[in-house]
């Protein structure tokens, strides 16, 4: 399995609270992507990151900020968390950004948001 | 990037062939066909990806008529733990370097495998 992991992988919190999440990768892979999950929707791209620093807007992106200070790490941060962010969170990874290159996923972040 | 129609969910018994497939009408000329599997709490993982005609790995067989506009995921004598939601994506592999496109993942077939 591609060396990803998340942080945290469960984490309850209250509306209107800033809530960060981590993705740390060890692959060395220079494409990092959040996406979210949820019933009926399938899996939906928040923000993405093609480098250090590099970074932009998915089809999801409202209400959520990206950094990537390093290439290993990708912050997903929430400014001010609602209701409506409680959903499942996965980061994954690729070399490329071509639809034919595989993407590796981490094990999940699970955010209520109360 | 090309629609994906695939069932919402399937059934299936242990030791059966189960063939899974997917319509994607407006596929174009540079568009591969990937698919991806994803138990419970878990993210997805990399199945199988073809261009045409047919596939086969350790895992799967992919199964693509001369004109593109379908496919078929075969999973040869499945067991309970191929219980998983499995998603078809298509997509062209020159696209690349920004954009919000690239992997559409939908809502995928849910599998379901009794004993």
């Amino acid at each position: 399995d591609a060396g990803i992991t998340q942080s945290p992988r469960h984490k309850v919190t209250e509306t209107g609270t800033p809530v960060t999440l981590r993705c740390h990768q060890t692959e060395n892979h220079r494409y990092m992507y959040w996406y979210r999950q949820d019933p009926g929707h399938g899996l939906r791209l928040i923000h993405y990151s093609y480098g250090v620093k590099d970074t932009d807007k998915g089809e999801v992106s409202d209400g959520y900020s990206v950094s990537r200070s390093k290439t290993e790490d990708f912050l997903l941060t929430l400014e001010s968390a609602t209701s409506s962010q409680t959903s499942v969170y996965f980061c994954a990874i690729s070399l490329d950004r071509t639809s034919t290159d595989t993407q590796y996923f981490g094990p999940g972040t699970r955010l209520t948001v109360l | 990037l090309a629609k994906t129609t695939q069932p919402i969910s399937m059934d299936s018994y242990e030791g059966q062939e189960v063939n899974i497939t997917c319509s994607h009408n407006n596929i174009a000329t540079n568009d591969y066909i990937t698919w991806y599997q994803q138990f419970p709490s878990q993210g997805p993982r990399f199945i199988i990806q073809g261009y045409k005609t047919k596939v086969t790995n350790e895992v799967a067989s992919l199964f693509i008529p001369a004109d593109r506009k379908s496919s078929t995921l075969s999973l040869p004598r499945v067991s309970l733990s191929d219980t998983a939601v499995y998603y078809c994506l298509v997509g062209d592999n020159r696209r690349s370097g920004g954009g919000a496109d690239g992997l559409t993942f939908g809502k995928g077939t849910h599998l379901i495998i009794q004993p």
